[in-house]
């Protein structure tokens, strides 16, 4: 596609039920990264992936957390038994592998857990 | 933790004044970068500069890196109305042994620009 898709735009979900948040990246970028921004804050780093595996889950914010990559492209990251405090934005970016390349972003996730 | 912090957290200029914002870092990078973020989404690249340059130019931004001190600077000259975002700075780092790199962000500056 011309740019990295994500879905759904906004979310909002009960309290413990789980969501799954999609991402497209731009075709034939082989790196694909997560973050989570609330309000008024930066970026919180939650993991990356080269092609299909994930050099770095360190950002995940706790074992509901877990992000999946499939055939090098889509990516799902999946929360489960959802809490008040993962109310945030959910931003998805991919790039081309490389020392020096720009992350391009999706539009991202309004996840509200209610 | 955040590889980067912004300075200052918010800053509001007058338009046509130049604007500056600074970001600081810990760890030894490939490269450092800056965005934009305009309400609350998406982020926009604005300019990417690597570990062995000291200044980078590109229209009415100037970014300056001192890998020395760790620190970067991003200079908007003759600020407008349109410009009025948060900027965040990202640092690079690859792992040994990857091919992929690792983007931190920083915390951000609010700028907002006066008519």
């Amino acid at each position: 596609g011309a740019g990295v898709s994500q879905s759904p735009s906004n979310k909002v979900t009960e309290k413990g039920k789980d969501v799954e948040l999609r991402c497209d990246p731009i075709s034939g970028h082989t790196a694909l990264y997560w973050y989570r921004q609330s309000l008024g804050q930066g970026l919180e780093f939650l993991i990356y992936f080269q092609g299909n595996s994930a050099p770095d889950k360190s950002g995940l914010p706790s074992d509901r957390f877990s992000a999946e990559r499939t055939g090098g492209s889509v990516s799902t990251l999946t929360i489960q038994r959802t809490q008040q405090e993962d109310s945030a934005v959910y931003l998805c970016a991919s790039s081309v592998t490389g020392e020096n390349t720009e992350a391009f972003f999706g539009q991202g996730t309004r996840l509200t857990v209610v | 933790s955040q590889q980067g912090e912004e300075d200052p957290q918010a800053l509001s200029i007058q338009e046509g004044e130049n604007a500056t914002m600074n970001c600081s870092y810990k760890t030894s990078i490939n490269n450092l970068q800056w965005y934009r973020q305009n309400s609350g989404r998406g982020l926009v690249h604005l300019i990417l500069i690597r570990s062995n340059e000291r200044e980078k130019h590109s229209g009415r931004l100037r970014v300056t890196l001192d890998t020395s001190k760790k620190s970067s600077s991003l200079l908007i000259t003759a600020s407008r109305a349109a410009d009025t975002a948060s900027y965040f700075c990202a640092t690079s780092i690859i792992k040994r042994y990857s091919s992929a790199s690792k983007i931190i962000f920083g915390s951000g500056t609010r700028l907002s620009i006066r008519p």
